[in-house]
């Protein structure tokens, strides 16, 4: 198993860019999620799946999208960047039966956004 | 809404002596909690979670957490630190629904 990965690891962007974060696992898992990590802020939820075709908001949704058209595949599309994106993205997965259950996380984007 | 506090941004210990990395939590209902940890330059790895039963949760890699409900807690303990242990330690809660908070992040060195 691969587990959950990520492409690119780094990318610069300047501002009003859009591109689009790719997240993939092969664990067959229900559950993906999108979070970013600042400094001093831990992890904040983006958007997160709980199966194809359904998406929904989390915390800090505004400036990205999401779609989930497969169970393996999740990407994030950041449709005009700006500054304040500059961050560390992270995919995550995991089963949905019976309760919460631990994420397993990629490896991380690092997007700079000039 | 649910939160999660790490009231030290760092903790320094010497190797072979007790570990702790405080956690409380706030959220509506029954909590699930988690620990992560995150190794330099890599993604989170789970160590140990509660969803109900024992107080006492053991995890990965010699890692304990005790579950408070009282003092809404949930302390992550290690009884001798490794050095390999230096690490960013996040303690994270669910509640009802579909979202997982997480604190801002204890930094953990553990030296020689």
């Amino acid at each position: 198993n691969a587990g959950v990965t990520q492409t690119p690891k780094f990318q610069v962007l300047k501002t009003g860019q859009s591109m689009t974060l790719q997240c993939a696992q092969d664990m067959n898992h229900e559950y993906m999620s999108w979070y970013r990590q600042d400094p001093g802020m831990g992890l904040r939820l983006i958007h997160y799946s709980v199966g194809a075709g359904i998406t929904d908001q989390g915390e800090v949704p505004n400036g990205y999208n999401v779609s989930r058209s497969t169970t393996e595949d999740f990407p994030l599309r950041l449709l005009s960047a700006a500054p304040s994106q500059t961050s560390v993205y992270f995919c995550a997965s995991s089963y949905w039966t019976a309760g919460p259950n631990e994420q397993f996380f990629g490896p991380g984007t690092r997007l700079t956004v000039l | 809404a649910q939160s999660v506090a790490q009231p030290e941004d760092q903790v320094n210990v010497a190797e072979g002596n007790p570990l702790t990395v405080k956690c409380t939590y706030s959220v509506s209902g029954n909590p699930y909690l988690f620990w992560y940890v995150q190794y330099p330059n890599r993604g989170l790895q789970f160590l140990l979670k509660y969803i109900t039963g024992d107080n006492l949760v053991k995890g990965s890699y010699g890692f304990e957490a005790e579950f408070n409900k009282s003092q809404t807690s949930f302390h992550l303990k290690k009884p001798s630190a490794l050095v390999s242990d230096s690490a960013l330690y996040f303690c994270a809660v669910r509640g009802n629904d579909y979202k997982l908070s997480f604190g801002a992040g204890t930094t953990v060195t553990v030296r020689a």
